[in-house]
């Protein structure tokens, strides 16, 4: 069974930085493509980065290039989005998520929930 | 960036009735959009990919059609399960995939 966990998500003060995770199983995780996705409080879907399965591409939203990194291990099976400069339009729930075209988005974790403010 | 706009917003139907929601792209995105259920409390479920084209374990009365710039997702005969928020998603023009807003298929 395909399983993605997300962790890393807290209230964070304005301008502060956060480092969320994804851990996959039940599935060949270099394989894939994976993908944030981040549901507004307001309920909107917003697609924030991509990374192929080797990790050599990489791809991004405006709102969050330049202040946001996508990286994975697949020794570990692990992704990783390190956000910085974080703004109150940063608040949301995180999911990690993949698909069997990319970018698609077949499978999705519970979410990890990011709150900025001071 | 494409925008991806929905119709209605909400949809008020009794269990049993045609749910048909709409998705139309500010630019082509030629075959390449895909629809999402989500209800309260858990993460969206993809229903039907490129168009036409059910997920996995997707029941049959879940359909979609269209192409370019305007598609539609139709629930032939509305289940009590149904009652939640669809999403579609375009990946024709990316980066960025975008989201439309959503509409929420509610009980009459």
């Amino acid at each position: 069974e395909v399983q993605l966990v997300e962790s890393g998500g807290a209230l964070v003060q304005p301008g502060g930085s956060l480092r969320l995770s994804c851990t996959g199983s039940g599935f060949s995780f270099s394989t894939y493509a994976m993908n944030w996705v981040r549901q507004t409080p307001g309920k909107r879907l917003e697609w924030l980065s991509g990374i192929s399965g080797s990790g050599e591409t990489t791809h991004y939203a405006d709102s969050v290039k330049g202040r946001f990194t996508i990286s994975r291990d697949n020794s570990k099976n692990t992704l990783h989005l390190q956000m910085t400069s974080l703004g109150t339009d940063d608040t949301a729930l995180y999911y990690c998520s993949f698909g069997e075209l990319f970018p698609q988005f077949d499978y999705w974790g519970q979410g990890t929930l990011v709150t900025v403010s001071s | 960036e494409i925008v991806l706009t929905q119709s209605p917003a909400i949809l008020s139907l009794s269990p049993g009735e045609r749910a048909t929601l709409s998705c139309r792209a500010s630019q082509s995105v030629t075959n390449y959009l895909a629809w999402y259920q989500q209800k309260p409390g858990q993460a969206p479920r993809l229903l039907i990919y490129d168009a036409s084209n059910r997920a996995t374990g997707v029941p049959a009365r879940f359909s979609g059609r269209g192409s370019g710039t305007d598609f539609t997702l139709t629930i032939s005969s509305l289940e009590p399960e149904d009652f939640a928020v669809y999403y579609c998603q375009q990946r024709g023009k990316w980066p960025p995939v975008t989201f439309g807003p959503g509409t929420t298929v509610e009980i009459k």
